[in-house]
């Protein structure tokens, strides 16, 4: 596979349960991102690592718990969310060398419904 | 901080016409990396064309081009022969320069809906 990936592509769960997204990326970049996004609103990033160390969470609550075991995978652990976590989730990638080809990769996202 | 907005929730356009999604963003910075991404239906977020805020050279993507006023911190998207494939949403993004991880900003998007 080529690009970013992200499993599972649909997700439901109630508010008690336990689950995870994954994402990879096949492009050699060495940062990965978590957005969340919602309707009629900004994407809202989550969650940065490069070269595995995490280097940004934007005051995400703690229900939402990323691991990145390696610059090609990235998870975001799901625990007793909440009706309006429902959202589209995605995951991104980069290099982080700057400059004007820097850019992001997004992967397809997790469709996410908390009920 | 850096803000960016799209004013223009839904755009129309008749197949083949040529239409334009308005881009405005607000930043003390100098230089910096202006980004127009698509977002098909149920479909990967792609990167569509990319502009340089010191280049003064708007950029060109075949049926794409984006008409950058630096001084009106304006950064607009001109799609071509419209084609029924151009449907989806399109969010407008900025950069800092540098290297290393960085925040995106983006927009809360258009969507633009190409009619037969």
């Amino acid at each position: 596979e080529t690009g970013v990936t992200q499993t599972p592509r649909h997700l439901v769960m109630g508010m008690t349960n336990k689950k995870s997204l994954k994402c990879e990326q096949h492009l050699g970049h060495n940062a990965m991102y978590w957005y969340k996004q919602s309707a009629k609103k900004p994407l809202e990033l989550m969650f940065v690592y490069n070269f595995k160390e995490q280097t940004e969470n934007n005051s995400v609550p703690s229900r939402f718990s990323p691991e990145c075991p390696n610059s090609s995978h990235l998870f975001l652990h799901l625990h007793t969310l909440q009706p309006e976590d429902s959202a589209l989730y995605l995951c991104a990638s980069s290099l982080t060398s700057g400059g004007f080809t820097d850019t992001q990769y997004f992967g397809p996202g997790t469709r996410l419904t908390v009920l | 901080a850096q803000t960016v907005t799209q004013s223009q929730p839904e755009m129309s356009v008749q197949e083949a016409e040529t239409v334009t999604l308005s881009c405005t963003y607000d930043t003390s910075e100098s230089d910096y990396y202006l980004f127009w991404y698509k977002q098909p239906p149920s479909r990967q977020m792609i990167l569509v064309i990319r502009q340089e805020a010191y280049k003064q050279q708007n950029a060109t993507e075949n049926r794409f081009s984006v008409n950058f006023q630096k001084a009106a911190k304006s950064f607009s998207l001109k799609i071509s022969d419209s084609q029924l494939g151009d449907a989806a949403m399109y969010f407008c993004a900025y950069r800092s320069p540098g290297s290393g991880t960085y925040k995106y900003i983006f927009g809360t998007g258009t969507r633009l809906k190409v009619l037969a």
